[in-house]
């Protein structure tokens, strides 16, 4: 029952160096997403695919690029990273795209840019 | 555009009290709302949802009611127990939103629950 697996959990990170956040899910659900958590202001969309082959933006899309690599993985990349992305990052998953779905989320990526 | 506001925590309480987390949103629509639940250490869970006006969800002992004419759903427990410690998120969905359903949180509370 692996569910929405997220790698890697912790990373330290310089100002200015890339890296990629990996999510995997292994229930056939059609949409994924990526959110950003930070004390004081609960999750914020960053990113989310509807179905294999789309992406677009969500709330805080500046300094991230995604790639939804086939229906189970949906990969979050910081380029340049800043320490206004320190954050705790959560990849989630759903079957359909409607409003009532039931999301599935992962354990979470803790990441600091020093 | 959407908002979800919740009442500051931390709320600490003593097992077997009455819980309730207020929780009012912003909607221009008729949206879906939802309670996850995120223990120490771990991702978001669904805990209840309501789709419509004057649904009530419940799980686990916990329940909320979706009221339109006050634009709250506040969350209810009659007895909590020391393994409900948790931070309480509250999120609606808006079914105008397109594709994906994109939720918008609230900050979300902490409930601390002791002996």
């Amino acid at each position: 029952n692996a569910g929405v697996t997220q790698t890697p959990k912790f990373q330290v990170l310089k100002t200015g160096q890339s890296m990629t956040l990996q999510c995997a899910q292994d229930m056939n659900h059609n949409s994924m997403y990526w959110y950003r958590q930070d004390p004081g202001m609960g999750l914020r969309l960053i990113y989310y695919s509807a179905s294999e082959g789309t992406t677009d933006k969500g709330e805080v899309p500046n300094g991230y690029n995604v790639s939804r690599l086939n229906k189970r993985e949906f990969s979050l990349r910081l380029e340049s990273a800043a320490p206004s992305q320190t954050s705790v990052y959560f990849c989630a998953s759903s079957e359909g795209s409607g409003a009532a779905e039931k999301l599935f989320f992962g354990s979470g990526t803790q990441l600091s840019v020093l | 555009g959407d908002s979800v506001t919740q009442m500051e925590g931390p709320v600490t309480l003593s097992e077997e009290a009455f819980l309730t987390i207020n929780c009012t949103y912003t909607a221009t629509g008729y949206p879906s709302l939802f309670w996850y639940v995120q223990y120490p250490g771990e991702g978001l869970q669904l805990l209840l949802k309501a789709t419509k006006a004057d649904d009530k969800g419940s799980n686990k002992g916990f329940e909320a009611t979706y009221r339109k004419e006050t634009t709250s759903f506040h969350l209810e427990k009659g007895s909590v127990q020391v393994s409900d410690s948790a931070v309480y998120f509250c999120a609606l969905s808006d079914p105008r939103s397109g594709t994906a359903s994109k939720l918008t949180f609230g900050t979300g509370t902490r409930l601390q629950v002791t002996l």
